[in-house]
């Protein structure tokens, strides 16, 4: 149990379909953020959100859109993905950075399969 | 940009100490060096982290040269549940952390 619950665990969607990736944490953090691991690539950030405000994005393809309704939830709305965005989604929190240096707590990710 | 150079992989034996070197020759000086593991099937897990002082928790021991240009992770007593792909990164905030390939650690019976 790390503290940061994400659903679906596993998702396997068409290019035309639409779909959502959920983030839960109850750890009192207030930043949020979404990665991306693809097969053989290391670790890229997408997204950030300190408290409900997005701060960072990571030039992302339009077809990927977050949505942070308050501190403990982060979603990423997806629609119209190519088959090279299939891979692991994960999202991670912490305190946020203006509080001093805070570990990130990941999720144990979606391992999403586009077809 | 604080990248990071480590080892593809590693092989120790179970119950005997592990050290994983990383080197960070172009770290500034107020970026922190982050360690990070993510085993099999799970997301990356925090280690430990620190910016000039040798550091020490329950998971591991950080000890960071004296000119910062590298670092080494210490796992005093490896178990089979440490092996994972451990993370070396340097940066002073989250958004600013580049993940590299990280080192394999693989630990034999």
């Amino acid at each position: 149990e790390t503290g940061v619950t994400q659903t679906p665990r596993h998702l396997v969607m068409g290019m035309t379909n639409k779909k959502s990736l959920k983030c839960e944490q109850h750890l009192g953090h207030n930043a949020m953020y979404w990665y991306k691991q693809s097969a053989k690539k290391p670790l890229e950030l997408m997204f950030v959100y300190n408290f409900k405000e997005q701060t960072e994005n990571n030039s992302v393809p339009s077809r990927f859109s977050p949505e942070c309704p308050n501190s403990s939830h982060l979603f990423l709305h997806l629609h119209t993905l190519q088959p090279e965005d299939s891979a692991l989604y994960l999202c991670a929190s912490s305190h946020s950075s203006g509080q001093g240096y805070s570990p990130l707590h990941f999720g144990n990710g979606t391992r999403l399969t586009v077809t | 940009d604080a990248k990071t150079t480590q080892p593809n992989s590693m092989e120790s034996n179970e119950e005997e100490p592990v050290h994983l070197p990383c080197n960070h020759s172009t770290i500034s000086g107020t970026d922190y060096i982050h360690w990070y593991r993510q085993l099999p099937s799970q997301g990356p897990e925090y280690v430990i982290h620190g910016l000039t002082s040798n550091v020490n928790n329950r998971m591991a021991s950080l000890a960071i040269a004296e000119d910062r240009k590298s670092s080494t992770l210490i796992l005093h007593r490896a178990t089979l549940r440490d092996a994972a792909v451990y993370y070396c990164i340097g940066g002073d905030s989250n958004y600013q952390l580049i993940w590299g390939a990280g080192t394999k650690l693989i630990i034999k019976p």
